[in-house]
């Protein structure tokens, strides 16, 4: 059974930079032909698309982060890396990593999502 | 302000059948990219109900329905019962945006 953990920080202080990780266990990231991903959702708020990742490393940001946004990936490992820069108190989340489905593009699912992690963006 | 758009919340007794609408435009579901629906119980990681519009991943009880039509999906449970209380958000892709884009999510009530 496929499973994602996010891992990283809790508190980040603002204008710094955000890095958190996904671990993938019960399956390979290489070789898998998906995409890998992350969502965040401010508290009481709804969810935000922030980006995804190939195993190859060819990675697509939502357009309006992508100035902030970098998404890595270690096939050996068998992780995926989030780093979101400049933060401020906005981008308080909880942030999810999530694999999107082998659909064509445009009508990929998120299926597993890892449990998430608070992020507090906070001097 | 999400690009599709769902009621804040709905509610029904025990037994009864509730629908979530999720309104997009021809940039989004009008352009016929699919719809999936996701269920958020609290303080928990939401989790795939619905995908490619209409189908349930295995486990999903047959309660839950999807559908799509034009510009907008629905979401429906019917035999509504009290472990059904969750946040629902339907999502989709948006070319005009050219990101994956979820509704503002709708909570449904058990009364």
């Amino acid at each position: 059974q496929l499973q994602l953990q996010e891992s990283g920080p809790g508190l980040v202080k603002p204008s710094e930079t955000l890095s958190l990780g996904c671990t993938v266990s019960g399956g390979a990231i290489s070789g898998s032909s998906f995409y890998w991903g992350w969502i965040r959702q401010p508290p009481g708020k709804a969810l935000e698309y922030i980006g995804a990742i190939y195993e190859s490393g060819s990675a697509y940001y939502n357009p309006s982060l992508k100035s902030r946004v970098t998404i890595s990936v270690d096939t050996s490992k068998n992780q995926f890396f989030l780093k979101l820069n400049s933060v401020t108190a906005a981008d308080t989340a909880v942030y999810y990593c999530a694999r999107l489905s082998a659909s064509g593009s445009g009508r990929r699912w998120f299926d597993p999502w890892g449990q998430g992690i608070l992020v507090t963006v906070s001097s | 302000q999400s690009v599709l758009t769902q009621p804040p919340s709905v509610s029904g007794a025990p037994g009864q059948r509730v629908t979530i609408s999720c309104t997009g435009s021809s940039s989004n579901i009008g352009a016929g990219y699919d719809v999936h629906w996701y269920q958020q119980l609290s303080g928990t990681a939401p989790k795939l109900l619905i995908c490619g519009n209409s189908n349930r991943p295995s486990g999903v009880p047959d309660r839950f329905s999807g559908s799509k039509s034009g510009t907008s999906a629905s979401l429906a449970i019917t035999g509504l019962q009290a472990e059904d209380e969750a946040d629902y958000y339907c999502q989709s892709y948006d070319t005009s945006l050219s990101a994956y884009v979820f509704g503002a999510g709708t909570t449904v009530t058990v009364l």
